[in-house]
């Protein structure tokens, strides 16, 4: 299996700042990556496919980056809404397998 | 709109089969494209992916689970289930249904709580 690992596990912010979530990857997924947001109490929802391609609806303060091994999901400028917890997803091979989580808490 | 609705017991015993049903509904199970998937996520824990059916009926498992997993799709009703075979306490989680475009999970029910405890 592919192992993925996300840095950091929790993460603490401020409205307004800019953060980045990374996400590595046991062997190279090329561009196999997504990443999704999770509420508490609430099913994921997809954020970006393909390493870097925002989903349909996703605001555009949502960016990633990177292939390979090593992925980025930058938030621009946090909102509100934005505190959550966030997991990164490798699709090149099965089994599908996901990042621990990233938790990001206001600070 | 694609809305995607699991249903099932909320709680198991051990030894037993967990059994759960994702009824689809504002779109075709059949379409083409897409594969659905089930996906758990232990209490206060991350996401594991269970595995994933083509309408055409063709699967892939995650291998810790192959052995006690099934998912079948009834096209005819527009659902598809997980059977989950001599289930212990690990096997307590919130299960979602998912729909799956070429991997990522784009769509996804509210999920299920099954617990398993005598």
């Amino acid at each position: 299996d592919i192992q993925m690992t996300q840095s950091p596990s929790t993460l603490s912010a401020s409205v307004g700042d800019r953060v980045t979530i990374t996400c590595r990857a046991s062997q190279s997924i090329r561009s196999w990556l997504a990443w999704y947001q999770q509420k508490p109490g609430k099913a994921p929802n997809l954020l970006i496919y393909k390493a870097s391609t925002l989903e349909r609806g996703v605001p555009s303060r949502f960016s990633g980056s990177g292939s390979g091994t090593e992925f980025t999901l930058t938030i621009s400028s946090l909102q509100p809404d934005d505190f959550a917890t966030y997991y990164c997803q490798q699709y090149i091979s099965y089994p599908y397998t996901f990042g621990q989580g990233t938790k990001l808490q206001i600070k | 709109q694609l809305q995607l609705q699991e249903s099932g017991p909320g709680l198991v015993k051990p030894s037993e089969t967990l059994s759960l049903t994702c009824t689809v509904s504002g779109g075709s199970i059949s379409s083409s494209g897409y594969n659905w998937g089930w996906i758990r996520q232990p209490p206060g824990k991350g996401l594991e992916w269970i595995g994933h059916i083509h309408h055409t009926g063709s699967t892939n498992y995650n291998p810790s689970l192959k052995s006690r997993v099934t998912i079948s799709v009834d096209t005819s009703k527009n659902q598809f289930s997980l059977n989950l075979r001599s289930v212990t306490a690990a096997d307590t989680a919130m299960y979602y249904c998912a729909r799956q475009y070429g991997g990522p999970s784009d769509s996804w029910g509210q999920g299920t709580l099954v617990t398993v405890s005598s």
